[in-house]
């Protein structure tokens, strides 16, 4: 089963600033990759998804993650954040062949006016 | 109404109470799962049903107990709960068990077992 690990529990950061969201998991012959958004009171809601193809994938409110297969990394970025990007992201992993999709802790993104 | 809707938002019951959580999907998805969230730790599966047949059990105490009488609904019946079962359990459904196969989740109901 894989493993996922978030570095960082929160990220404090301001408004129009650049931010990095790291994830790294246990290494996998082939691997699928999510991140997850949940903002309070809410459930999760898919921001943005790698299955294969190009490493670099986007979301429409303009986040981005780049799947590093020799990092065994899948970091999130945003090059200028906005209030309403304070959330919990949560990055998530499965195995091909297998349905046990595996979520780190999570990260809180709290962006400061 | 769209997506995947779950009630109650939030209870309160018990450890004596007899209570369930109801999970309905509107997207045509044949897979459908409960998630329990405790804070500082991972999502944790429950159950995982897989037209209408529960495919997984990740260990689970006997005191949770899931129903999936059609590929639209998913409940969960809670008997004899303790204080730690008190978490944030989530809904979720997806086209197929495939691990490919984004998650989309209810809003969650809110549990407080006193």
């Amino acid at each position: 089963a894989q493993s996922v690990t978030q570095l960082d529990s929160q990220v404090p950061v301001f408004e129009e600033a650049p931010v990095e969201l790291r994830c790294n998991y246990s290494s996998s012959v082939s691997v699928y990759l999510f991140w997850y958004v949940q903002y309070p009171n809410q459930g999760l809601q898919l921001l943005l998804k790698y299955l294969s193809g190009s490493t670099l994938v986007e979301s429409i409110n303009g986040f981005e993650a780049e799947f590093n297969k020799s990092q065994t990394s899948f970091h999130l970025r945003k090059p200028s954040v906005h209030i309403s990007d304070t959330a919990e992201y949560f990055c998530a992993a499965s195995g091909a062949g297998s349905y046990q999709l595996t979520f780190g802790k999570g990260t809180k993104l709290s962006v400061i006016p | 109404e769209t997506g995947v809707t779950q009630t109650p938002r939030h209870l309160v019951m018990g450890m004596t109470n007899k209570k369930s959580l109801k999970c309905e999907q509107h997207l045509g998805h044949n897979a459908m799962y409960w998630y329990k969230q405790s804070a500082k730790k991972p999502l944790e599966l429950m159950f995982v049903y897989s037209l209408e047949e529960r495919v997984e059990n990740n260990s689970v105490p006997s005191r949770f107990s899931p129903e999936c009488p059609n590929s639209s609904h998913l409940f969960l019946h809670l008997h004899t709960l303790q204080p730690e079962d008190s978490a944030l359990y989530l809904c979720a459904s997806s086209q197929d068990r495939g691990s490919w196969s984004p998650l989309h989740f209810g809003n969650g109901t809110r549990l407080t077992v006193t």
